[in-house]
């Protein structure tokens, strides 16, 4: 089946720092799989951060990025310098090409952004 | 933001009772899938539909769920006889595409 692993526990990071969560992920499907990355803050929905659908292709919104490499089937979200308002959960998913599809989650990964 | 619908948002049982959640998707999203989230924050597939018919579900809710998506009404999930590890977040998401929409989901506790 697909599986997805991420960075675990919590990453603290100081405001105006770089941050990066690490996401590999194994899939049985002979298609390239659709990478999304997700985020819930605190007393909120799980939003959809941003999404890339075709390999080598980057995706990118509100400052964060997740390039989508084949290779070394890695999806890392990244951003250059993070704010308070970072500080949420973040989740990596897998999902195929059909819209009926479910998604693979990975485990989240909690962000605390001090001032 | 997300306008998918659903309700309860807290739900609490006992053992053996019965717990019914329900669902309104986004406008124009013919899908629409269920999830559980668990205290460890795993996410378990339960089942999707697509309009009315169901596409995929696993054996957990071949057994002790229902699921239904109706024209005009909310979907829902219903257990029919909840277990303490049922306890849970019930996720409902839907979609037109390949990206899927959440909703705020139903917190239910199984005492």
């Amino acid at each position: 089946g697909d599986s997805v692993t991420q960075t675990e526990g919590q990453v603290t990071v100081s405001e105006s720092k770089s941050l990066i969560i690490n996401c590999t992920y194994s899939t049985t499907s002979i298609a390239y799989p659709n990478l999304f990355w997700y985020v819930r803050y605190p007393g909120e929905g799980l939003q959809l951060l941003l999404k890339v659908i075709t390999a080598g292709q980057k995706g990118s919104s509100r400052g964060f990025e997740a390039t989508y490499n084949k290779e070394t089937t890695s999806f890392h979200l990244q951003k250059a310098s993070v704010q308070e308002s970072d500080s949420a959960v973040y989740y990596c998913a897998l999902g195929t090409n059909s819209a009926g599809n479910k998604l693979t989650f990975g485990i989240g990964t909690r962000v605390l952004v001090r001032p | 933001n997300s306008k998918v619908i659903q309700t309860p948002r807290y739900l609490v049982k006992g053992q053996g009772q019965k717990a019914k959640m329900r669902c309104i998707p986004e406008k124009g999203h013919p899908v629409v899938f269920w999830y559980q989230q668990n205290k460890n924050n795993e996410f378990k597939f339960l089942i999707n539909f697509q309009n009315q018919e169901v596409l995929q579900q696993i054996d957990m809710t071949e057994k002790r769920f229902s699921a239904e998506c109706p024209s005009n009404s909310p979907c829902s999930l219903e257990i029919q006889s909840s277990e303490a590890g049922d306890s849970a977040l019930y996720l409902c998401a839907s979609s037109r595409g390949v990206e899927q929409y959440f909703g705020p989901g139903t917190r239910l506790t199984v005492l």
